[in-house]
């Protein structure tokens, strides 16, 4: 069965710096792959979705990167701020009346 | 506004009772599923929906059961064979299903144990 791992359960930043968060997964690629934000006692919400022929998406200070050959996505937020704080969770998308895939999730903190 | 709205907040269940959660949408779509979140697990799929009338199973359907007789609707029931149940319990809707449409999710459900 397809397995998905995301880095790490938790990630400590500097406020300013550059937060890289990964997905990395197993057996096939999917054809999509989604990036959420969760905050806690809420409902996730979606951030960005890039497709297997893309290698890069931005939106304003987030970009996520797709590479098949490596089975693995990099979430990335630039100048981050505690207002960042908040778990991410990826979603691999395969198309074809397949319900997502989702990843546990990484917690991030940003430290002021 | 247009969402989906999630009833109780916050549940009790006490032993061999079945509890009903509600989960509404009025943003049209025809997919509808019901995750269960519990701590370091990431999100699991009970079931879905991706039509009126019909529904699937998803990873974790043993002890709950759903309907769909409305295209806005799609309540979960947590029976009393689930023997685990609580967890944080999310809804969302897309416009499909595996046609790489986002999912909108609802503000969930503690469901605790008396």
């Amino acid at each position: 069965s397809q397995k998905i791992e995301q880095n790490s359960e938790a990630l400590n930043i500097q406020e300013g710096k550059t937060a890289t968060l990964t997905c990395n997964y197993t057996n096939y690629s999917p054809a999509y792959l989604q990036w959420y934000r969760q905050d806690p006692g809420r409902g996730p919400v979606f951030l960005l979705l890039i497709r297997e022929n893309e290698k890069e998406k931005r939106k304003e200070r987030l970009k996520v990167t797709f590479d098949t050959t490596l089975k693995q996505s990099l979430f990335h937020i630039t100048a981050s701020q505690p207002a960042d704080s908040a778990t991410y969770l990826c979603a691999l998308d395969y198309a074809g009346n397949t319900p997502l895939v989702f990843g546990k999730g990484t917690r991030l903190s940003v430290i002021a | 506004d247009g969402g989906i709205t999630q009833s109780p907040k916050y549940l009790f269940r006490k032993e061999g009772q079945n509890v009903t959660l509600s989960c509404e949408q009025n943003l049209n779509h025809d997919a509808m599923y019901w995750y269960r979140q519990d701590p370091g697990q990431g999100l699991r799929l009970i079931y879905y929906s991706q039509i009126v009338n019909d529904f699937q199973k998803g990873d974790i359907a043993e002890g709950y059961s759903v309907s769909r007789e409305k295209k806005e609707s799609f309540p979960l029931t947590v029976t009393s064979a689930q023997k685990n149940p609580t967890a944080f319990y999310l809804c969302a809707s897309s416009l499909g299903v595996g046609t790489n449409e986002k999912l909108f999710f609802g503000s969930g459900t503690q469901l605790s144990v008396l």
